[in-house]
Formats: C-alpha cells, sequence, structure tokens
C-alpha cells in the first residue's frame, strides 16, 4: 500500500520555468490538498478537491494550478516559477476530510533561482 | 473564519521530563483537532485526533491531548519525554460541518535535551 506519493521529491526551476508537481493515492480517497510548508508558518492551503473534477482555492492559491480527472492524481501547476515559491510543497489525502483526518505525501522540496 | 495558535515556536525539556505544547483554535462549533509530527526531512504523521467521542484522547508514541471547549484548547502532553520525541508538532483543525479544509497552526518545535 503505498499511500500518497509525490514526485519529484527534489526540484530547483529558473524564474519563469513552468512544472508540475504529482501526487496520486492509491487509497480511493475523495479529498486531497496541497500545500506549502515555510519556516515559522507552519503549512498553508493552497488548493483543495472534494472529488474528481472539482478543485478550490485554499489560502495562497496565486501562482498555482490544479486539475482532478481523477480520484487518484492531483498535480499541482506552477504556471511561471517565482523565487517566492521556494518550499517545501506536501500532498493530502482523506476518505472524508472530516474526522479521518489526511494522510501526506513525503513531500517535494522546489527551490527557485 | 477558523484558525489554530500554537504558543511558543521552540519548546526544550530535559529527558524524562513533561512535555506541553499549547494549541488554541478559535471557531463557532467545535471542529475537529488534530496533532501531528514531523521528523526531521520527513512528511507528517498523525498523532491523535479528537473528534467529539472523548475529551481526553491518547495517541501514538506515549502522547495525549484534552479537548477543553471552555478554553477552546487541545494542549498535547507527554509525561516522560525522550530523545526521539524532538521533532516540530503542528496542530490543525477542520469544522465540523465545513468544507473540509485542514488548518495548520504555525508549529512548534520540540528540543529534549539530556
Amino acid at each position: 500500500n503505498a499511500g500518497v506519493t509525490q514526485t519529484p521529491k527534489f526540484q530547483v526551476l529558473k524564474t519563469g520555468q513552468s512544472m508540475t508537481l504529482q501526487c496520486a493515492q492509491d487509497m480511493n480517497h475523495e479529498y486531497m490538498s496541497w500545500y506549502r510548508q515555510d519556516p515559522g508558518m507552519g503549512l498553508r492551503l493552497i488548493h483543495y478537491s472534494v472529488g474528481a473534477g472539482i478543485t478550490d482555492q485554499g489560502e495562497v492559491p496565486n501562482g498555482y494550478n490544479v486539475s482532478r480527472s481523477t480520484t487518484e492524481d492531483f498535480p499541482l501547476r506552477l504556471l511561471s516559477a517565482a523565487p517566492s515559491q521556494t518550499s517545501v510543497y506536501f500532498c493530502a489525502s482523506s476518505p472524508s476530510g472530516r474526522s479521518d483526518g489526511y494522510t501526506f505525501g513525503s513531500g517535494t522540496r522546489l527551490t527557485v533561482v | 473564519a477558523q484558525s489554530v495558535t500554537q504558543l511558543g515556536s521552540h519548546v526544550s525539556v530535559s529527558e524524562g521530563a513533561l512535555v506541553l505544547l499549547r494549541c488554541n483554535y478559535s471557531s463557532s462549533v467545535p471542529p475537529y483537532l488534530f496533532w501531528y509530527v514531523q521528523y526531521p526531512n520527513q512528511g507528517l504523521q498523525l498523532l491523535l485526533k479528537y473528534t467529539s467521542a472523548a475529551t481526553l484522547v491518547k495517541g501514538i508514541n506515549g502522547f495525549e491531548a484534552e479537548f477543553k471547549k471552555s478554553e477552546t484548547s487541545f494542549h498535547l502532553t507527554k509525561p516522560s519525554a525522550h530523545m526521539s520525541d524532538a521533532a516540530e508538532y503542528f496542530c490543525a483543525v477542520i469544522r465540523s460541518g465545513g468544507y473540509n479544509k485542514l488548518i495548520f497552526g504555525a508549529g512548534t518545535r520540540l528540543a529534549v535535551h539530556p
């Protein structure tokens, strides 16, 4: 049982480049979320999804796009990378998004130079 | 909007001492509450959760937390710290009846010294 799988684990981008962070879960969870983690700020919600075809914005959505074409996958796209997007990104999934809590992937460390 | 406040960004205790990490939430209705732990260069692992079944919740690794509605608090405790408890701890909330967004506090880094 792989749980939540994130790829890549590390990435360096140049300012202005675009890329997609991949997230896949094999637990048939309906709810999926993307967070970024920055020192002293905890984890901040970027985008979330309550099922295939349904996404919405979190606290810090600017500069990021998401889509949810299948239950398993929830990719995060950086359209034009900026140094302010240097962070550690976590994907998480949950069966109901309520009392179950969320299961987290191991993260992607992104550096934008 | 709901929020979570963790008092103290850094806490240092001696091995064998009591661990107390503080968390307060703001919500108009009792939410679902969680404590997660993050070891260096790893993802987040669920320690325990409050879902209204019992106010005192026991988790993994000897941790427990008590939900106090009157104080809007959900503090994390462990009677005796171990060196392996050194990590960052996050309190998080999902508003019951809400749109299922898990919102985190800023985190508390726990150091355990001999």
